[in-house]
């Protein structure tokens, strides 16, 4: 079964605009979800995490996300793209077993001057 | 400063033979694991280890094994058993749980 689904492979948005990466995950209990962004070539770089505190989270680069556990959904927005944006995000949830990670597929984030 | 390092970068072997990548980390975490990447697939569990001189199994662990003999150590080998190695590995720690994984740069691995 799929713990973690991001929708979008490829989500295109000119700078400037609204970015929204889309995220859900599939699970009884709320459990630990996180936002990673990689660069071509590099590691992953954490963004934000949420882990039951206050539902909507603040990451770095102006980044947040919001856990809405009515919809298991846990999206993550910018209010203006910038050049620097462009990335693969991934999407990752630890279901309260203590010892695994699972990853969404990844969306590629394209900015458009 | 404190980090995860991962070497080389960039790795070329033959088909047949075992390739072994290294994954330090100096951040005194407790956990290691081993994930590897392909396009469209994001990262899929191979091995973990939450403590020294143990590990499990992730979901693809099948041509390939580990070691955890030191705290900050946690190679991987790539056996000819692997049937496409070819991939970008990324190594990553953390204290264990549910605490935030800090990945190393990764390892790009063409098997030729």
């Amino acid at each position: 079964a799929q713990s973690v689904t991001q929708l979008g492979s490829h989500v295109s948005v000119s700078e400037g605009a609204l970015v929204l990466l889309r995220c859900n995950y599939s699970s009884s209990v709320p459990p630990y979800l996180f936002w990673y962004v990689q660069y071509p070539n590099q590691g992953l770089q954490l963004l934000l995490k949420y882990t039951s505190a206050a539902t909507l989270v603040k990451g770095i680069n102006g980044f947040e996300a919001e856990f809405k556990k009515s919809e298991t959904s846990f999206h993550l927005t910018k209010p203006s793209a910038h050049m620097s944006d462009a990335a693969e995000y991934f999407c990752a949830v630890e279901l309260n077993t203590g010892n695994q990670f699972y990853f969404g597929t990844g969306t590629s984030l394209t900015v458009i001057p | 400063d404190g980090g995860i390092t991962q070497s080389p970068k960039y790795l070329f072997r033959k088909e047949g033979q075992n390739v072994t990548l290294s994954c330090e980390q100096n951040l005194n975490h407790d956990a290691m694991y081993w994930y590897r990447q392909d396009p469209g697939q994001g990262l899929r569990l191979i091995y973990y280890s939450q403590i020294v001189n143990d590990f499990q199994k992730g979901d693809i662990a099948e041509g390939y094994s580990v070691s955890r003999e030191k705290k900050e150590s946690f190679p991987l080998t790539v056996t000819s058993a692997q049937k496409n190695p070819t991939a970008f590995y990324l190594c990553a720690s953390n204290q264990g749980g549910a605490d935030t994984q800090y990945f190393g740069p990764g390892t790009r691995l063409t098997v030729l």
